[in-house]
């Protein structure tokens, strides 16, 4: 049974360039989130959603960012136009409840570098 | 806003000691605590404690929460270096949409 799957684990971008990040959550998870983490920093949420839906979006930066989860394939996290300022590593997480109300399975995250 | 704070933020101890490490929050509509480790890849879920003086232990591991006072800790006995990570502290409110986390501490443990 797999574990919450991430890729790319590391990506690197020029400035002005697009990142896309991609998480599979376990299965029968329908509940992803995206966390990010600078160095030495803990986690700071980005976003929430369910299959099709967008639930909170309240950590995301309103410009260049955003996030899918298709009714098929991945949830996606993308950066256009990304800085230098964007690279962190990006956490996914997915639950099967509708609350947080257990263990949330975290991925091995995706290190972007923006140079 | 929902807010925790970790600390120490760093601390080195040598094989066979004990740690204990703190965390202090302030949540509208407090639901649960969790803490995860975090070694050089992903968080791994150690304990959710919802109620206050009731200790959860994981062998070496137990961590209480005191709802009155706004704060957990973790403990760890006999520390090994295998215990070298960072142990994250997060919150969730009623809502429970998503976990808010603390800074984190970095522990080293010295052979």
């Amino acid at each position: 049974n797999a574990g919450v799957m991430q890729n790319p684990r590391h990506l690197v971008r020029r400035r002005g360039q697009e990142a896309r990040l991609r998480c599979s959550p376990m299965k029968g998870h329908s509940h992803v989130y995206w966390y990010r983490q600078l160095p030495e920093e803990g986690l700071k949420f980005m976003v929430y959603l369910q299959k099709e839906n967008i639930i909170d979006e309240s950590g995301m930066p309103k410009e260049r960012f955003s996030a899918e989860f298709p009714k098929e394939g991945p949830s996606i996290l993308r950066i256009q136009q990304v800085v230098r300022g964007d690279s962190a590593a990006y956490f996914c997480a997915s639950c099967a409840q509708a609350t947080v109300s257990g263990e949330l399975f975290f991925g091995e995250g995706s290190r972007l570098t923006v140079l | 806003e929902d807010k925790v704070v970790q600390s120490p933020l760093s601390l080195v101890v040598h094989e066979g000691d004990t740690v204990t490490l703190n965390c202090s929050y302030e949540v509208t509509n407090f639901r649960s605590l969790l803490w995860y480790k975090q070694e050089k890849k992903a968080p791994t879920f150690l304990f959710m404690l919802t109620s206050s003086g009731i200790e959860k232990k994981s062998g070496r591991l137990s961590s209480i929460l005191d709802k009155k006072e706004l704060f957990s800790i973790l403990n760890i006995t006999a520390t090994q270096t295998g215990d070298s990570a960072i142990y994250l502290c997060a919150v969730t409110n009623n809502a429970g949409n998503m976990l808010t986390f603390g800074g984190g501490t970095r522990l080293m443990v010295k052979p």
